[in-house]
């Protein structure tokens, strides 16, 4: 199957500073690029969907300052947590989604490993 | 809507028996549903999906059952494996292009 890759695999950081999360998608151009939030023994939570070249798309309560989404190009989107702290520690997953040669369903989501932020 | 998974309920099954994790979904609109295993500190792992236009659909050692009328969805693990163990999550899709919206979550573990 297709393959996401998410870096680093877990940061991290002081309170007040940023952090930046990598999403990748390695074998297959992403046009969509979604991004989850995921608290201890709790369901995955859509933070925003992001279309190559475009500005993303946050849900409801979600602060677009605070989350930086950059999706410049099909293969790579980038997640901000900008001024980090303690209640952002949390497990952030992305998700990829785009034609792929062979796929059987050009709407089916590839999810990475996650994100294991912890903010001190 | 979406739900949010406060508590993850779990389910306990001996290992070789076979195991039933429910979901109910709340969107009507939604044509597309997803299973997803995810293990711990890993990311979802696609497990099975089916269309709204099928009840039934089968894959290696797993089944899943839509039933439309009570907006009920199951997903149904033959013989049972330790390697199974993980949290289970139904996820709904209003079809095309639109997002994936993740249940609460169900968590399997498997005795020996």
């Amino acid at each position: 199957g297709a393959v996401v890759s998410q870096h680093p695999s877990w940061v991290i950081c002081k309170s007040g500073t940023s952090v930046k999360i990598e999403c990748r998608s390695l074998d297959f151009q992403a046009t969509t690029m979604f991004w989850y939030r995921q608290f201890p023994k709790q369901s995955l939570m859509l933070m925003a969907t992001s279309n190559e070249g475009s500005k993303a798309t946050y849900e409801q309560g979600v602060e677009k300052d605070k989350f930086l989404i950059n999706h410049a190009s099909l293969t790579l989107s980038t997640l901000t947590v900008t001024s980090a702290h303690p209640e952002d520690s949390s497990f952030y997953i992305c998700s990829a989604r785009g034609s792929r040669v062979g796929a059987a369903d050009r709407n089916e989501q590839f999810f990475g490993p996650g994100t294991r932020l912890t903010v001190l | 809507g979406e739900s949010v998974g406060l508590h993850l309920p779990t389910l306990s099954v001996q290992e070789g028996d076979n195991s039933i994790i429910n979901c109910a979904y709340s969107n009507s609109a939604s044509d597309y549903f997803i299973w997803y295993k995810q293990e711990s500190g890993k990311g979802p792992q696609f497990i099975i999906d089916i269309r709204s236009n099928m009840d039934k659909r089968q894959g290696q050692r797993v089944t899943v059952l839509l039933n439309k009328t009570v907006k009920h969805l199951s997903l149904q693990i033959a013989a049972t494996q330790p390697g199974d163990s993980a949290v289970y999550f139904c996820a709904e899709n209003l079809g095309g292009y639109q997002k994936v919206t993740f249940g609460t979550g169900t968590k399997l573990q498997v005795i020996p």
